[in-house]
């Protein structure tokens, strides 16, 4: 159980194009979804929270403009990179929780690499 | 600000070996700390996890306990598989957070 995917697992664009990520629940409704970024040798660092029907928050740093998250059901959370340019080339994770779990307690997705020319 | 350091990989180990992987946290007041695994095409999974000083936390044959005097919260495993071959990052949360704060993660490689 609590199984979450992401679409696609790698995607290439040229630059100026926007790129969609995908982010589902498969087994459950989640409450709150997160989005992660990963650069080569580093951690991964939060870069937004959403929940179901209402505006994700951004952390601090991350344009909001530039990634449009839209959670408009209990099992999807859509991540889109906006006129993409190679400096957001990256590894991009989400993750879900759901109610009965413990408040840190995150269900991952296997992440989404994306190259941007 | 808060931040969690790991060792750096990959660590490449036989079969049957002792495994360490050192974390070390930076935080002010109580974190919660834990370990993740990633496994080759698989989103991360929670390993152990462990909610205030000298508690430790066990799974699948690693533990962790949490050293408050030390900031520490290294994983162990007393004889390692093939299977163990994954990234393993450290991460806190404070108290009434979700937010995790990841360490860089480090790269497991277990030969027969």
């Amino acid at each position: 159980g609590a199984v979450v995917s992401q679409h696609p697992s790698w995607v290439i664009c040229k630059s100026g194009t926007s790129v969609k990520i995908e982010c589902r629940s498969l087994d459950f409704q989640a409450t709150t979804m997160f989005w992660y970024r990963q650069f080569p040798k580093q951690s991964l660092m939060l870069m937004a929270t959403s929940n179901e029907g209402s505006k994700a928050t951004y952390e601090q740093g991350v344009e909001k403009d530039k990634f449009l998250i839209n959670h408009a059901s209990l099992t999807l959370s859509t991540l889109t990179v906006t006129s993409a340019h190679p400096e957001d080339s990256s590894f991009y994770i989400c993750s879900a929780w759901t109610s009965g779990y413990s408040y840190n307690e995150q269900f991952f997705g296997p992440g989404t690499r994306l190259t941007v020319l | 600000g808060d931040s969690v350091t790991q060792m750096e990989g990959p660590v490449t180990l036989s079969e049957e070996a002792f495994l360490t992987i050192n974390c070390t946290y930076t935080a002010t007041g109580y974190p919660s700390l834990f370990w993740y695994v990633q496994y080759p095409g698989e989103g991360l999974q929670l390993l152990l996890k462990a909610t205030k000083a000298d508690d430790k936390g066990s799974n699948k044959g690693f533990e962790a306990t949490y050293r408050k005097e030390t900031t520490s919260f290294h994983l162990e495993k007393g004889s390692v598989q093939v299977s163990d071959s994954a990234v393993y990052f450290c991460a806190l949360s404070r108290d009434s957070s979700y937010k995790l704060i990841f360490g860089s993660g480090t790269r497991l490689l277990v030969r027969p």
